[in-house]
């Protein structure tokens, strides 16, 4: 296990379609985190879960947004009703402790 | 809103020459970290520091904390074309359970 997994590396979607994003931490992580990313800007908090509980979930994260971490191990991240400004890089990250964040290469969303 | 903002927003050097980026943040930290991010892709850790250091060095970087000012630094010595990326702060605030980023600053090295 070298590094956590996204999967697709890259979306183009219409709008209006639902898009959903996986992500595989690393195994002994039980912290999981997703941000999104627009274009020229910094990484913005979406939601974190501790193991399978989602702990807390940004403003950010509209209702057309869910997220799950059914097992406590791999997360999905699904954007229902996609509107062009979802467009933007979704990462995925994980970590043991507060300190040692590992982000994965993310997953880039075109919505046309 | 993000927590912290960075300074500059973009730096353009020659190879050889060191790169300072600054950046600032507005509540109480446990740590403050640095990543950097090549075009398109994902996020790499480069060095944390915990509130309560004032300076580390990590081979060609050195990091520096004022929690006074809430305010760090980045310097790269050397710096070779293929530093070329953007820079981000990233804080791990007192009583949060994620990272606030910056703004970052792209960093251009020219060969």
């Amino acid at each position: 296990d070298t590094g956590v997994s996204q999967n697709p590396r890259h979306k183009i979607t219409k709008r209006g379609q639902n898009v959903t994003f996986r992500c595989d931490p690393i195994s002994e992580h039980n912290r999981l985190y997703w941000y999104r990313q627009t274009l020229g800007q910094g990484p913005e908090f979406l939601t974190y879960f501790q193991n399978e509980a989602q702990l807390e979930k940004s403003r950010l994260l509209s209702d057309r947004f869910s997220a799950e971490r059914p097992k406590g191990s791999f997360s999905t991240l699904e954007i229902q009703r996609t509107e062009q400004g979802d467009s933007a890089m979704y990462l995925c990250a994980s970590s043991r402790t507060d300190r040692d964040y590992t982000f994965g290469s993310g997953t880039r969303l075109t919505v046309v | 809103s993000q927590q912290g903002e960075e300074d500059p927003q973009a730096l353009s050097i020659q190879e050889g020459e060191n790169a300072t980026m600054n950046c600032s943040y507005k509540t109480s930290i446990n740590n403050l970290q640095w990543y950097r991010q090549n075009s398109g892709r994902g996020l790499v850790h480069l060095i944390l520091i915990r509130s309560n250091e004032r300076e580390k060095h990590s081979g060609r970087l050195r990091v520096t904390l004022d929690t006074s000012k809430k305010s760090s630094s980045l310097l790269i010595t050397a710096s070779r074309a293929a530093d070329t990326a953007s820079y981000f702060c990233a804080t791990d605030a007192t009583g949060a359970n994620n990272l606030f980023f910056g703004t970052g600053t792209r960093l251009t090295v020219i060969p």
